[in-house]
């Protein structure tokens, strides 16, 4: 159960598009279309924003969107906006009944 | 509108054990997945445990052998007890409602977490 990597950090200007990626393994990302993206403000609970992969709960803007591509899952945040400055977490079922995180992207709006 | 509500967090020695409770409202926990996740302070979040509505439990490695998930269906509760407590299990504990999506792998309802301490 070894967490997914993501990277520290991106950042990207107001309006700008930003990718980040979570990397895992053929057992994990690459082995199941169950990977979801999690939201999170400093002192609040991580907020659901894409889940199956690509599939986005309603609420969610469409300028967020998620793709895989072998063991490598990406959101994608188009249109970047302040109020998206944030962390990122990916997950990812990894098999026998467990469940793993990426370590956490920082996203900056500068 | 759903509510999840963790409590029982607090400072606990090591070794010691301690119970979180995760009262549910507008949802049934005995219909739906559960799941727990920490967060120890200023890291990611972690996975701990996932419960199925027969209620069939499954941890991460981390938490086997140590951690035990209860219900109390008649108060739409559902509990983490935790034994053998170490300095890493500090962290914010969320429950959270599984199941957005194709199984239980995606939670799109969280609590607002209860924090655990572990420290002599």
């Amino acid at each position: 159960q070894s967490a997914l990597t993501q990277p520290r950090s991106v950042s990207g200007s107001p309006g700008q598009s930003v990718t980040i990626s979570c990397t895992g393994s053929s057992s994990d990302v690459g082995g199941y279309n169950y990977v979801s993206w999690y939201q999170q403000y400093p002192g609040k609970a991580p907020k659901l924003m894409i889940y199956d992969v690509t599939k986005r709960p309603s609420g969610v803007p469409d300028r967020f969107s998620g793709s895989k591509s072998g063991n490598t899952a990406s959101l994608t945040i188009s249109g970047l906006q302040t109020e998206d400055e944030a962390d990122y977490y990916c997950s990812s079922y990894a098999g026998s009944y467990t469940l793993v995180f990426g370590g956490g992207t920082q996203l900056t709006v500068l | 509108e759903v509510q999840l509500v963790e409590t029982g967090g607090g400072l606990i020695q090591p070794g010691g054990s301690l119970r979180l409770s995760c009262a549910a409202s507008g949802l049934t926990v005995s219909s739906n997945y559960m799941t727990w996740v920490r967060q120890a302070p200023g890291k990611g979040l972690e996975w701990v445990s996932v419960t199925y509505s027969d209620g069939t439990t499954y941890y991460a490695d981390s938490a086997k052998g140590r951690f035990t998930v209860s219900r109390d269906i008649s108060k739409n509760t559902v509990f983490l007890q935790m034994n053998s407590l170490r300095g890493e299990d500090t962290a914010l504990y969320y429950c959270a409602r599984a199941g957005r999506g194709s199984g239980w792998y995606s939670s799109d309802y969280w609590g607002q977490g209860t924090l655990v301490t572990v420290s002599s």
